[in-house]
């Protein structure tokens, strides 16, 4: 495997479901982030990990639970998600957060949910 | 504020060529980009600009950065069906150790055969 994977590619879940998505990243990298695509809006961050510690959540709703257990792997834990919660959501990582100005970020291809 | 906007949509000919547009509000941005995404993809890179230059070229690809108007524009060539893709444009600013990473909403751009 190589890049950024995301697993499941997509994911119908109801609103009192618990369910996981996994994001993994064969890059090396030490910065890892999970965005929300939601059509006719910004690609909006969510989390921010750097060398595995969390430095970025932009005011995400609990139900939202992320994880990362080392630099290769990110978590995003979800709970009594709402309909509004049904977009992409992406990972991506980078060599690092917030350290260097220029920071290409390498995404994987992402995971449509559906709050049923 | 931090704000990039792009216009939702874009259609063109083939063979035409494809200007997307950008504007952003931060006027400390050091690096503007351009992400494609093609359809059940992520993002990927595809050029990038730093704030002290005024445009920038790569084969097809044309970035053009008016720093006064806060304004970018990515100019496509020769534009081919496999050139259908949502095209985000970022930007990024801040100090060290606190850089920051803003993204537009995307322009779809559907090419016509």
């Amino acid at each position: 495997e190589t890049g950024v994977t995301q697993t499941p590619r997509h994911l119908v879940m109801g609103m009192t479901n618990k369910k996981s998505l996994k994001c993994e990243q064969h890059l090396g990298h030490n910065a890892m982030y999970w965005y929300k695509q939601s059509a006719k809006k910004p690609l909006e961050l969510m989390f921010v990990y750097n060398f595995k510690e969390q430095t970025e959540n932009n005011s995400v709703p609990s139900r939202f639970s992320p994880e990362c257990p080392n630099s290769s792997h990110l978590f995003l834990h979800l709970h009594t998600l709402q309909p509004e919660d049904s977009a992409l959501y992406l990972c991506a990582s980078s060599q690092g957060a917030g350290t260097s100005v220029f920071n290409e970020q390498y995404f994987g291809p992402g995971t449509r949910l559906t709050v049923t | 504020g931090e704000d990039v906007e792009q216009s939702l949509f874009l259609s063109v000919r083939e063979g035409d060529s494809s200007v997307i547009n950008c504007t952003y509000t931060d006027s400390s941005s050091t690096y503007l980009y351009w992400y494609k995404q093609e359809p059940g993809a992520g993002l990927q890179l595809l050029t990038y600009i730093f704030s002290n230059m005024d445009m920038k070229q790569d084969q097809r690809l044309t970035v053009l950065l008016n720093k006064k108007d806060k304004h970018l524009s990515l100019r496509i060539a020769d534009t081919q069906t496999g050139d259908s893709a949502i095209y985000f444009c970022a930007e990024s600013m801040g100090a060290s150790g606190t850089y920051k990473y803003i993204f537009g909403t995307g322009t779809r751009l559907k090419v016509l055969a």
